[in-house]
């Protein structure tokens, strides 16, 4: 199975900061990620697929990056809205895998 | 607009089985492959299975791989998720979902507690 680690687990910051959040997979899987924001209660959104692609409808602070077995998430311009926990899946090979999350909070 | 919405969640004891439906509209749901994800209370997010739009091809994972059965009927626009063999640990929301290439709809999820 691939292993995603992801990093770091929690992260302050505020508001305008710039932030990035690294996921790391056991084996190549080329670019196929993607990178997910959860609020409390509520399901999973994507951010972004096939590792840089932006999601409809995702503002464009968002970005990520990277190929194999090396992706990041960069949020330019930190929004109240962006305080949430976020993920990185794998979807290259089954059992598709998550990383363990990323909570962002207020400093 | 597309909806995906899960019920059957519930309370069972260890050692029961509960079915999962999630109901499917907004979307063409037959040319569709399907996920199941589960999130245990306070934890990160489990893939646990998927379906091809036909249903030729299912994978699960290992936690669940011979306990949990998904499945499809493409004529009623509704997935299903068979689990058996109830552990305490399979206490979680679960959500359908339909996140191949560019699309992403998740339901709400449906809570499902094992706990004698």
């Amino acid at each position: 199975d691939i292993q995603m680690t992801q990093s770091p687990s929690s992260l302050s910051a505020s508001v305008g900061d710039r932030v990035t959040i690294t996921c790391r997979a056991s084996q190549g899987i080329r670019i196929d990620l993607g990178w997910y924001q959860q609020k409390p209660g509520k399901a999973p959104k994507r951010l972004i697929y096939a590792a840089s692609s932006l999601q409809s409808g995702v503002p464009s602070r968002f970005s990520g990056s990277g190929s194999g077995t090396e992706f990041t998430l960069t949020i330019s311009s930190l929004q109240p809205e962006d305080f949430a926990t976020y993920y990185c899946l794998q979807h290259n090979s089954y059992p598709h895998t998550f990383g363990q999350g990323t909570r962002l909070e207020i400093k | 607009e597309v909806q995906l919405v899960e019920s059957g969640g519930g309370l069972v004891k260890p050692g029961g089985s509960l079915r999962l439906s999630c109901a499917a509209s907004g979307f063409t749901f037959s040319s569709s492959s399907m996920n199941w994800v589960r999130q245990a209370p306070g934890k990160g997010l489990e893939w646990v299975s998927y379906i091809s739009s036909s249903g030729s091809y299912i994978d699960y994972a290992e936690s669940v791989r011979g306990r949990f059965t998904i499945s499809r009927d493409n004529a009623k626009n509704s997935l299903s998720l068979q689990m058996n063999s109830l552990r305490a640990e399979d206490t979680a929301v679960y959500y359908c979902a339909n996140i191949w290439g560019s699309v992403d709809y998740w339901g709400q999820g449906t809570l499902v507690t094992v706990s004698s």
